[in-house]
């Protein structure tokens, strides 16, 4: 099973608005990331989580806060976003500590549209 | 500046006929190659790897080809079917700091009856 699940499948959001994008995984995997993917670009990597930790920030602006409650579940909360947020958000997760079977496998997205 | 790069935007093949699709790379500290495969509004999926110690990996009709002096990758897809239709991206990494994934532009495959 390499299966990654993420919720909601489309979200639509003001400017002042809170909101959060959920992503769960029981592969038993340690490491989760989140990526953002606008139209015909590739997927950009955001945050990446490591035993339930924050290893990587990609310079994400502090409006993005991501939050790794356990092991299974990466959150993304997302607050006072503007309109060139709009885009695909991906989640995915990989084992670690094992290089060569660090294969990143993503869930389907979440579509974000900020009016 | 773009360390990894699928210079063709598109391809179209005929079913059944062989679909190659090139990447090149820039940064020598890459030694893990992948491809994902996409259809729209879903996430890339993976499809086949490759170290950099190999100069081919197969798997079924997939095979991927590394040729380290030019910095080049391709997949070939033989025999190729109507549902490879999709976009292909090509990510790279280095084995220290695995998890910094990076992509390729992609490739939309169109596979024509």
């Amino acid at each position: 099973d390499t299966e990654v699940t993420q919720t909601p499948k489309h979200l639509v959001m003001g400017m002042t608005n809170k909101k959060s994008l959920k992503c769960e995984q029981h592969m038993g995997h340690r490491a989760m990331y989140w990526y953002k993917q606008k139209a015909k670009k590739p997927p950009e990597l955001m945050f990446v989580y490591s035993y339930e930790k924050l290893s990587i920030n990609e310079s994400v602006p502090s409006r993005f806060s991501p939050e790794c409650p356990n092991s299974s579940l990466l959150n993304l909360h997302l607050h006072a976003l503007q309109p060139e947020d709009s885009a695909l958000y991906l989640c995915a997760s990989s084992q670690v500590g094992v290089p060569v079977k660090e294969t990143q496998y993503f869930g389907p997205g979440t579509r974000l549209l900020v009016l | 500046d773009q360390q990894v790069k699928q210079n063709s935007p598109s391809l179209s093949v005929q079913e059944g006929r062989i679909s190659i699709l090139n990447c090149d790379y820039t940064n020598s500290m890459f030694d893990y190659f992948l491809w994902y495969k996409k259809y729209p509004a879903e996430g890339p999926t993976f499809l086949i790897s490759i170290s950099s110690i190999k100069d081919k990996n197969e798997d079924g009709r997939f095979t991927v080809f590394l040729n380290k002096s030019a910095k080049h990758l391709s997949l070939h897809i033989v025999p190729s079917q109507p549902g490879d239709s999709a976009v292909y991206f090509c990510a790279a990494r280095q084995i220290q700091g695995a998890q910094k994934l990076v992509f390729g532009q992609g490739t939309r495959l169109t596979i024509n009856p």
